[in-house]
């Protein structure tokens, strides 16, 4: 089975500033997803931005950005131009065959 | 157009005790799921279903049933409670194919006490 390791349990912005949160992962499969999804505190799991493994080129979504480094198994998120909606926990996950498994996350708080 | 809904938000049960966690979408996805949410644990995958009448074990399945007799609904059952299934539940659907696959769309939670 996969695991998905984020090795940042807390991480802190200044707003407006850039931020880069990270992410390894371990699959044995050639074909899978990756995600970013964000928790804030009214709990619900909002995605903000998806990888498929076969694609090269890095995923962009407005401020958010992917860094997908297939060999290496990591896919870190970066957020530029913070702004203090984005505090939140960050969730990395990756799935294949039915199966998404989730990092522990990364609790992002950005100071005004 | 209500999306994934789960039912009840809060729960709080003594040891022992059963109940029923119930997860209801309107999309037309034939893919819906079982997360718990843990302290320091992220999301951990308890029970899938890829359609009707078909049903397959996660990562921490022990504990809990599920069913799934129709393309819209997806319960959880705990058939007797223990105070390590304290814990933040979440129901979630994909289309599952394609360009959609893994992209979950996530009710709003259901918070279980166990005593």
């Amino acid at each position: 089975a996969q695991t998905v390791t984020q090795s940042q349990p807390e991480m802190s912005v200044q707003e407006a500033e850039t931020v880069t949160l990270s992410c390894t992962y371990d699959t044995s499969e050639s074909d899978y997803y990756l995600f970013w999804y964000k928790q804030p505190p009214s709990r619900q799991m909002i995605l903000v931005i998806r990888q498929e493994a076969y694609k090269q080129q890095n995923a962009t979504e407005n401020r958010f950005s992917v860094n997908f480094q297939k060999a290496a198994k990591s896919f870190s998120l970066k957020i530029s131009d913070s702004q203090l909606g984005d505090a939140a926990m960050y969730f990395c996950a990756e799935y294949n065959n039915n199966d998404m498994r989730f990092g522990a996350g990364t609790r992002l708080t950005v100071k005004p | 157009n209500a999306g994934v809904t789960q039912t009840p938000k809060f729960q709080v049960l003594k040891t022992g005790q059963s109940m029923t966690l119930q997860c209801a979408q309107d999309m037309n996805h034939e893919y819906m799921s079982w997360y718990r949410q843990d302290p320091g644990m992220g999301l951990r995958l308890i029970h899938y279903s890829v359609g009707a009448g078909i049903t397959d074990q996660g990562e921490v399945p022990n504990g809990y049933n599920v069913s799934r007799s129709t393309t819209e609904d997806f319960p959880l059952r705990l058939l007797s409670a223990a105070p390590s299934q304290t814990s933040v539940y979440f129901c979630a659907t994909t289309l599952g194919t394609g360009v959609m696959a893994g992209e979950l769309f996530f009710g709003e939670g259901s918070r279980l006490t166990v005593l």
